[in-house]
């Protein structure tokens, strides 16, 4: 019962790379999400997508752009990494948009140096 | 905006004893959810307990129960024998509830979050 998984756990980059952090959920899921965390905030919303097809901005979309490749997958792509967006990425889904309950993932421990 | 907010950045307590989380939050909205989530050392975030703006009943899940003051906009977390276990980040959500399809419903707004340590 594996639910939301996102790889990798843990990456390492140079300011300037580009990487895409993929997350594939296994609940047939409608709704998929993206946050970060870093040290001493909550979790900040970066895009969303509420069904298939759809995405859209969340509080911190800046130098982040996203792909919903089809109902399980919704990946999160850094074109041009910065050390500003060293932070814990999360990926989430409920079974729908407004659906009480998000399930996350592990996260990923990105580190742009 | 919604913003919420949690006052103690730190706190411990005692295995066995109880110890009360405080969530203060701001909306306009007159129907919301509110959200503890328990993030350990492990990163995963796990839902605690969850509570509908609309219902006047506090929620409860074994040993953990919230103090919900709508008008007074406070949610705090009680968690009654506190366990090794416990010892975690745990952040208060809030959630806008559904109006329709599409918008930002659905999205989590969160706290900075307390550190709870629970000592033997």
């Amino acid at each position: 019962n594996a639910g939301v998984t996102q790889t990798p756990k843990f990456q390492v980059l140079k300011t300037g790379q580009s990487m895409t952090l993929q997350c594939a959920q296994d609940m047939n899921h409608n709704s998929m999400y993206w946050y970060r965390q870093d040290p001493g905030m909550g979790l900040r919303l970066i895009y969303y997508s509420a069904s298939e097809g759809t995405t859209d901005k969340g509080e911190v979309p800046n130098g982040y752009n996203v792909s919903r490749l089809n109902k399980r997958e919704f990946s999160l792509r850094l074109e041009s990494a910065a050390p500003s967006q060293t932070s814990v990425y999360f990926c989430a889904s409920s079974p729908t948009q407004g659906d009480t309950e998000a399930f996350f993932g592990q996260g990923t421990r990105l580190t742009v140096v | 905006a919604q913003t919420v907010t949690q006052s103690q950045p730190e706190m411990s307590v005692q295995e066995a004893e109880t110890v009360t989380l405080s969530c203060t939050y701001d909306t306009s909205e007159s129907n919301y959810y509110l959200f503890w989530y328990k993030q350990p050392p492990s990163r995963q975030m796990i839902l605690v307990i969850r509570q509908e703006a609309y219902k006047q009943q506090n929620a409860t899940e074994n040993r953990f129960s919230v103090n919900f003051q709508k008008a007074a906009k406070s949610f705090s977390l009680k968690i009654s024998d506190s366990q090794l276990g416990d010892t975690a980040m745990y952040f208060c959500a809030f959630m806008r509830a559904p109006r329709g399809y599409g918008g930002s419903q659905g999205n989590l707004i969160f706290g900075k979050g307390t550190k709870l340590s629970v000592k033997p």
